[in-house]
């Protein structure tokens, strides 16, 4: 049973275009919620991160829309590039423990020129 | 360059013939994890330590070991393969606990399992 559940697992969208990928989890203890990209043949990185006192985070084209009472958080990527053409996993984990982040099925989007 | 390497890269090999993947990481860091990718199912975390000689179990333990006898080192060993961890694995370490640090991977190493 996942804990974290990301959708859609794949998106098309054209160059300039709005990419928009949803995660929802269960467990009310997650207090912190990252976003990793993964290029083909790398491993993830670190790309934008959020915790549950704000509703918002942006980081250049990229930003975090956080909703608490429906314990879901969702990545928007702006003015989307074939640069960005990446799979995408979005993370939870809970400060007390520390020790874990539990991912996404994570979501593989292609940005057509 | 800060990284952390696994190798090696890809590797098959067959049913119950014990194999070892290596992590090391340059980055003095302290928290060190593996993980299994799979497809939809995202990343799944095997074992993590937090410390020189500290290992502890994540969600998927079940037929993998680990060891960290240095902080550096951290490999993954897999005494009797099966061919259900056939998967991409992905080797990461952390300055710190990981909801105030970024997971930093490795590359990756592709197993397949006959």
């Amino acid at each position: 049973q996942q804990q974290v559940k990301q959708s859609p697992q794949s998106l098309i969208v054209q160059k300039g275009g709005i990419s928009i990928i949803n995660c929802a989890y269960e467990n009310t203890a997650f207090d912190y919620f990252p976003w990793y990209q993964q290029f083909p043949g790398k491993g993830p990185a670190l790309l934008i991160a959020i915790r549950p006192d704000v509703s918002e985070k942006k980081e250049g084209r990229f930003t975090i829309s956080f909703n608490k009472s429906a314990k879901q958080f969702s990545l928007h990527i702006m003015d989307s590039q074939p640069g960005d053409s990446a799979t995408y996993f979005c993370a939870a984990s809970i400060g007390a423990a520390g020790n874990k982040l539990t991912f996404g099925g994570g979501t593989r989007v292609l940005v057509k020129p | 360059e800060a990284q952390v390497t696994q190798n090696p890269r890809y590797l098959i090999t067959v049913t119950g013939k014990k194999l070892t993947v290596t992590c090391s990481q340059n980055m003095n860091h302290e928290y060190m994890s593996w993980y299994r990718q799979d497809p939809g199912l995202g990343l799944r975390q095997i074992y993590y330590s937090m410390n020189v000689e500290v290992t502890d179990k994540g969600d998927v333990p079940e037929g993998y070991k680990v060891s960290r006898k240095e902080k550096r080192n951290f490999p993954l060993i897999l005494e009797s393969p099966s061919p259900n961890q056939t998967s991409l694995y992905f080797c990461a370490s952390s300055r710190g606990r990981v909801h105030r640090s970024p997971l930093h991977f490795g590359n990756g190493t592709r197993l397949t399992v006959t």
